[in-house]
């Protein structure tokens, strides 16, 4: 499977600032993808990252708040906007090739503090 | 009701025995089901895939799906401590093509 690598790790921010977590995979795929953790939570999907268009955005996550951009199909990036303390989660970013059954692997995450 | 629902334990085994993890689902249209393993502060990491009805073996794994009773589950034989962490349940719904739901995940304990 792919490698895959998150940038930063973990942050500790400000509330009303803004965090860019990079995503980057060792070899191209169709599909990357966004999730959010919770403390003590599962995994919620926050958006699919679409290569050379807009992300699409699962219910209850807007790209106001979480613009995603994927210029092409090794990298994606998440920003999360304007943070206040219930932001404060693991982002893990995740690919899967354009298979029957889509197999996802995840990414190391990053650890976000929301002070 | 949630999509996916798992018990959220913690289910303790010895070292030795067999681990058995559950997970129902409400969307009988359903397509394929994902079992993953997290180990505390680390991602989750795949264990298999299902998608037929029956069993499907992987060396120490094997996971059960019945699509009747809209179930599916894990079971760890000669489970090791190495083994505990939580286990994830995840289900791609009907027309959902790559979307992932997860289950809240059942934390096992293998104690030697």
């Amino acid at each position: 499977s792919a490698v895959i690598s998150q940038k930063p790790s973990r942050d500790i921010c400000q509330r009303g600032t803004s965090l860019t977590i990079q995503c980057q995979v060792d070899s191209q795929v169709t599909m990357m993808f966004w999730y959010r953790q919770q403390p003590g939570q599962s995994l919620t999907l926050i958006a699919t990252a679409n290569q050379g268009s807009e992300a699409t955005y699962e219910s209850g996550f807007v790209i106001d708040k979480f613009p995603i951009s994927r210029p092409n199909l090794t990298f994606s990036t998440l920003t999360v906007s304007n943070m206040s303390p219930e932001d404060s989660s693991i982002y893990l970013c995740s690919v899967a090739e354009q298979r029957d059954y889509n197999e996802q692997f995840f990414g190391p995450g990053t650890r976000l503090t929301v002070l | 009701q949630k999509e996916v629902e798992q018990n959220s334990g913690p289910l303790s085994v010895p070292e030795g025995a067999i681990a058995s993890l559950n997970c129902t689902y409400s969307d009988r249209g359903s397509q394929s089901f994902f079992w993953y393993r997290q180990y505390s502060g680390k991602s989750p990491e795949l264990i298999m895939f299902i998608y037929s009805n029956g069993d499907k073996e992987d060396g120490r794994f094997t996971a059960q799906l019945n699509k009747a009773s809209q179930y599916v589950s894990l079971l760890i034989r000669d489970s090791q401590p190495s083994d505990s962490a939580t286990y994830l349940c995840a289900v791609v719904p009907p027309g959902g093509y790559n979307k992932l739901i997860f289950g809240a995940g059942t934390r096992l304990a293998v104690h030697p």
